[in-house]
Parts: C-alpha cells; sequence; structure tokens
C-alpha cells in the first residue's frame, strides 16, 4: 500500500466545515485514496473514495489534487457525532485485500 | 440490506483456551478479511478468505486461523490463547476482493486473562 500522512489530531468547531489532510505522494496512477473512519471501539465506517476527480456523497466531500499525491476529506457540517479517527489509506491495487491502517487523525469535535 | 455482523461482541477467556470468533459478510459478498486491533499494534491484516480458500495472510502465528463456508461466512480461531491476544478483531466483507470497498462489522472484543 501507498504510504500516507496525516496530521495525528485536530480540532473543530460544531456546525463548522472540518478539513482532513492527507499526503500519498507514492500514489500509484490507477491507485483509489480511500477514507474510514473510527468512533471509539467500533469498527471502521467506510465514508468516501475516489481515483482522481473529487467525489462527494451524503457523508463527506473528497478533493484529490491534481497530482493526486494528496487530498483532503471535507465534513461540511461537523457534529458531536463525527467525533472519531480517521484514516486515509491507499490500497494496493494488486487484488491483495489487505488495507494498511496507518495512525489516522483523531477528529475532536467542539461544542 | 443488513451488514456485516460479528458474534459474539464481548469475550473473555483465560490463557491457554481456545477461542473462536464468526462473521457474516453483506449478502452477496463472496471476501471476508479478519483485522487484530490493539492500542499498541493498531489495525493489523490477519488473513482474508474467498471461496473457501485462504487467498492472502499477514504476519501472525499458526495460532490464529480462520474458515470460510460455502455461504461466505467465516470463523476465525485462536488456540493456546495468549494475555496479549486481547484485542478487537474486526471483520470486513467485499464484494469478489478485488479492490472493491470494505465494509466493517463492529468486532468483537476478546479479553484474555
Amino acid at each position: 500500500d501507498a504510504k500516507t500522512t496525516q496530521p495525528p489530531s485536530m480540532d473543530c468547531a460544531e456546525g463548522r466545515a472540518a478539513n482532513l489532510p492527507c499526503n500519498h505522494s507514492t500514489i500509484s496512477g490507477n491507485e483509489y485514496v480511500y477514507w474510514y473512519r473510527q468512533i471509539h471501539s467500533q469498527g471502521p465506517q467506510y465514508i468516501i473514495h475516489g481515483l482522481k476527480n473529487n467525489e462527494t456523497n451524503e457523508m463527506a466531500s473528497l478533493i484529490i489534487t491534481e497530482d493526486r499525491k494528496s487530498s483532503t476529506l471535507i465534513l461540511p457540517h461537523a457534529t458531536l457525532r463525527d467525533t472519531a479517527v480517521y484514516y486515509c489509506i491507499v490500497p494496493s491495487n494488486f487484488g491483495n485485500e489487505k488495507l494498511t491502517f496507518g495512525t489516522g487523525t483523531r477528529l475532536t469535535i467542539i461544542p | 440490506k443488513a451488514g456485516v455482523t460479528q458474534t459474539p461482541r464481548y469475550l473473555i477467556k483465560t490463557r491457554g483456551q481456545q477461542v473462536t470468533l464468526s462473521c457474516s459478510p453483506i449478502s452477496g459478498h463472496r471476501s471476508v478479511s479478519w483485522y487484530q486491533q490493539t492500542p499498541g499494534q493498531g489495525l493489523q491484516f490477519l488473513f482474508e478468505y474467498f471461496s473457501e480458500t485462504q487467498r492472502n495472510k499477514g504476519n501472525f502465528p499458526g495460532r490464529f486461523s480462520g474458515r470460510q463456508f460455502s455461504n461466505s461466512r467465516s470463523e476465525m480461531n485462536v488456540s493456546t490463547l495468549e494475555l496479549g491476544d486481547s484485542a478487537l478483531y474486526l471483520c470486513a466483507s467485499s464484494l469478489l476482493g478485488r479492490g472493491e470497498t470494505q465494509y466493517f462489522g463492529p468486532g468483537t472484543r476478546l479479553l484474555v486473562l
């Protein structure tokens, strides 16, 4: 898996947009960027993934830079329930189903 | 569609015992992967099953084993439990295990005393 780098922690005020960055400078041309989050002691929850273009779903938006070396996950209106550890992952595309989770970003939403 | 389910949710065992954990994937998903999560090591890949065959394996001792049934349900077994096996065990399923999105279950929290 391509190595990813995320800040260890971030705070965001409730109701504001939370912008979580991720660097993946060694990403290959056909590897996707995936985001998961894990709320305390629960299983990781899939959020969104993308290849080149920006993506949006009901949970979040994903902005990938043109050179694909970094991306930003955007939670448009953060709520207290968004407090979690967020993981940016670039899985190997060689058919290996192993996901490599780094330490992620601990996002705390402040009331 | 129902999500990935895991049973039991919590388990307490003593050293030397063995344990079997169960995972039912999302309906139609044929690939099941298992992960161990501990505070010190984070989330680590154990193995992946597809069509009742182990297709990938992580770096864990042989005490950790698994299997998959014809209905894609999977079990993992840990024999001769050690204190260090205390962890959250997670399973994830995907359609064919070829780069599709993996969806995780709630996990089984195992405590070894």
